[in-house]
């Protein structure tokens, strides 16, 4: 089993759509949890981080961590055209290595 | 503008002909660290840098050198490329600590024939 798993889509929705975003992940030591949006010929940019469970909530974008299942999730409300790329869910476990754990990458497309 | 840049962005090579792709911040971040992407596998972890003259492999080590001799920069160095290493590479920066945002180049797209 893969440390973490992302189904990789690709996921193709109209504009104004609710997305849900998830992964799931099998190392107990993650205590960080980031998502990524990465745009075609681009490098990876931050876009949520979340520590440990809980919700968090910027804009129309909404992370939610749930330790207990292993399970995280990223919601795009009113999704936008602009919002289309590769999302990439990403975790850090405890130790020196700060290293980034990503699952392959969800490619959403947002339809006008 | 904080930035983390990658050269060069496209690069085509035959095997066994080393090669540097240079990295280099600008915002005094001590962490950086070399991933390579590729279909189907994602994002992994090359080698990584806690501050000058601090190296170690990450989970995809082999073929691959690294240096930090100034705190900016952080070579990654191909002595013997192979065709198993044509893949996207990104370098990216942060600063220490997990909870810190990890700031990644444009990209380096190798290709070895």
């Amino acid at each position: 089993q893969k440390e973490v798993e992302q189904d990789p889509g690709p996921l193709s929705v109209p504009e104004g759509a609710i997305v849900s975003l998830n992964c799931t992940y099998s190392n107990s030591a993650f205590q960080y949890f980031m998502w990524y949006r990465q745009y075609s010929r681009k490098g990876p940019e931050l876009l949520m981080y979340t520590y440990s469970s809980g919700n968090k909530e910027d804009g129309r974008f909404t992370a939610q961590v749930d330790k207990s299942s292993k399970y995280i999730s990223l919601f795009i409300r009113d999704s936008q055209p602009s919002d289309s790329a590769t999302y990439l869910c990403a975790m850090i476990g405890g130790g020196s290595n700060y290293k980034l754990t990503f699952g392959k990458g969800t490619l959403l497309t947002v339809n006008p | 503008e904080a930035q983390v840049t990658q050269n060069p962005r496209y690069l085509i090579t035959v095997t066994g002909k080393k090669l540097t792709v240079t990295c280099s911040q600008n915002m005094n971040h001590e962490y950086m660290s070399w991933y390579r992407q590729d279909p189907g596998l994602g994002l992994r972890q090359i080698y990584y840098s806690m501050n000058v003259e601090v190296t170690d492999k990450g989970d995809v080590p082999e073929g691959y050198k690294v240096s930090r001799k100034e705190k900016r920069n952080f070579p990654l160095i191909l002595e013997s490329p192979s065709p198993n290493q044509t893949s996207l590479y990104f370098c990216a920066s942060s600063l220490q600590g997990p909870d810190t945002e990890a700031f990644f180049g444009q990209g380096t797209r190798l290709t070895v024939v």
